[in-house]
């Protein structure tokens, strides 16, 4: 069965650095997302990507975040300068193209700033 | 503004009773309604989705959800609870507009005794 993945599963990075986190979406989908969940908090949405741009993103997703489909296959997530509040996990999900788009989510990366 | 409300942070059931888990939610449009079940240190997995017709929606390992639109309310049911139910139960909406982004409640966790 298809499956969203996601690398690494766990990065670890100092306050100041970037971090690109990596997603392979299901190949048929054509939506693509970012969500992410600290620590004993709800699942937030971050942005949402389709056709090689984004749809729609929230309040969370300032200056510092970008996204990018750089091939066929990857999706990424950067965060240009990383404060300790990005310590997160962060999930990718996709969806097809019709119907209620169900979201398909990856497994998760673990970021720990430090 | 959507929102979700997830009663009760903590459910527990002795194996063989009934799990009830409380989901209301808050729309100015029809909702898309989706409950996803999270495993220990494993990704978001699609249990069951609510779009149009039949208010009773059957899900995947014998869960089930009833969309009851008079009290904007979507629990999610399972006559018999299975040690392996054990994980974290998360009720998400999504407007039936173009928006897709999901609006999470804050997650219930489900232990289930011996």
């Amino acid at each position: 069965e298809p499956e969203v993945t996601q690398t690494p599963s766990h990065q670890v990075t100092q306050m100041g650095q970037e971090v690109i986190l990596r997603c392979v979406p299901i190949s048929n989908h054509l939506y693509f997302y970012w969500y992410r969940q600290i620590l004993g908090q709800k699942v937030e949405f971050l942005v949402s990507f389709y056709n090689n741009e984004i749809s729609e993103k929230s309040e969370i997703f300032d200056d510092q975040f970008s996204v990018e489909r750089p091939d066929g296959s990857n999706f990424t997530l950067k965060i240009r300068s990383t404060k300790l509040e990005d310590s997160a996990m962060y999930f990718c999900a996709s969806s097809t193209g019709t119907g209620p788009y169900e979201q398909y989510f990856g497994p998760g990366t673990r970021l720990t700033v430090t | 503004a959507q929102s979700v409300t997830q009663l009760g942070s903590h459910v527990s059931v002795s194996e063989g009773a009934l799990v009830l888990l409380r989901c209301n939610y808050s729309s100015s449009v029809p909702p898309y309604l989706f409950w996803y079940v999270q495993y220990p240190n494993q990704g978001l997995q699609l249990l069951l989705k609510y779009t149009t017709g039949a208010t009773l929606v059957k899900g995947i390992n014998g869960f089930e959800a009833e969309f009851k639109k008079s009290e904007t309310s979507f629990h999610l049911t399972k006559p018999s609870a299975h040690m392996s139910d054990a994980a974290e139960y998360f009720c998400a909406v999504r407007t039936s507009g173009s928006a897709r982004q999901l609006t999470f409640g804050s997650g219930t966790q489900l232990t289930v005794l011996p």
